[in-house]
């Protein structure tokens, strides 16, 4: 499957933990998304890299979050100190660049995390 | 902050039915997307609408975009229980070459056989 992997499906941690997401994209796609997705609401946009250059930051992210793509490749997003209030689904997307209109996104399955 | 109001956000329809469902916002866009969002996966996009007034056809599926480019609306002729699942429509904006989306907070619809 070539689609966009993201690891692992599902998360539990206690409140203050740190904890470590991973989204792989589709190969030859060089922008990179991050979202957070809460119940009952759509997907509200955290952060943005093209190649390995992270572009733009939602002010959601606080600093205890902090996303990395190293080598233009697969990104991973951290939490430090977790809150119950992180709870939510976390969406990679990535796409190919191109005309901005038609840009397509193609989104993974997320990382459902759960902080007790 | 600019929101993408969606509505209803529950629909629950009989098979064979018509349906529409709207999206406003007080915001221009640059495009208008549509997802379709199965339980525990990602959206997964149905139609990019880029031009006011455009409209678009998916089989039983009809996205139309307003002349300002502000609002959209979906339509499904004749639902089927395979059309159930969370709609969810998103306006784009382009921040430092790349779509920056903002997503309504989605209609789930459910066709009952």
């Amino acid at each position: 499957d070539t689609g966009v992997s993201q690891d692992p499906r599902h998360k539990i941690t206690k409140r203050g933990q740190n904890v470590t997401f991973r989204c792989d994209p589709i190969s030859e796609h060089n922008r990179l998304y991050w979202y957070r997705q809460t119940l009952g609401q759509g997907p509200e946009f955290l952060t943005y890299f093209q190649n390995e250059a992270q572009l733009e930051k939602s002010r959601l992210l606080s600093d205890r979050f902090s996303a990395e793509r190293p080598k233009g490749s697969f990104s991973t997003l951290e939490i430090q100190r977790t809150e119950q209030g992180d709870s939510a689904m976390y969406l990679c997307a990535s796409s190919l660049s191109g005309a901005l209109t038609n840009e397509k996104l193609f989104f993974g399955s997320g990382t459902q995390l759960s902080v007790l | 902050t600019q929101l993408l109001e969606q509505s209803p956000q529950f629909l629950s329809i009989q098979e064979g039915e018509n349906l529409t469902v709207y999206c406003n916002s007080s915001s221009v866009f640059s495009s208008l997307q549509w997802y379709r969002q199965e339980p525990g996966e990602g959206p997964v996009l149905l139609v990019t609408v880029v031009t006011g007034g455009e409209v678009k056809k998916l089989k039983r599926l009809t996205f139309q975009f307003g002349d300002a480019r502000k609002d959209s609306s979906l339509h499904i002729t004749a639902a089927q229980p395979g059309d159930t699942g969370l709609y969810l429509c998103a306006g784009a904006h382009i921040i430092q070459g790349a779509q920056k989306l903002v997503f309504g907070q989605g209609t789930r619809l459910t066709i009952n056989p």
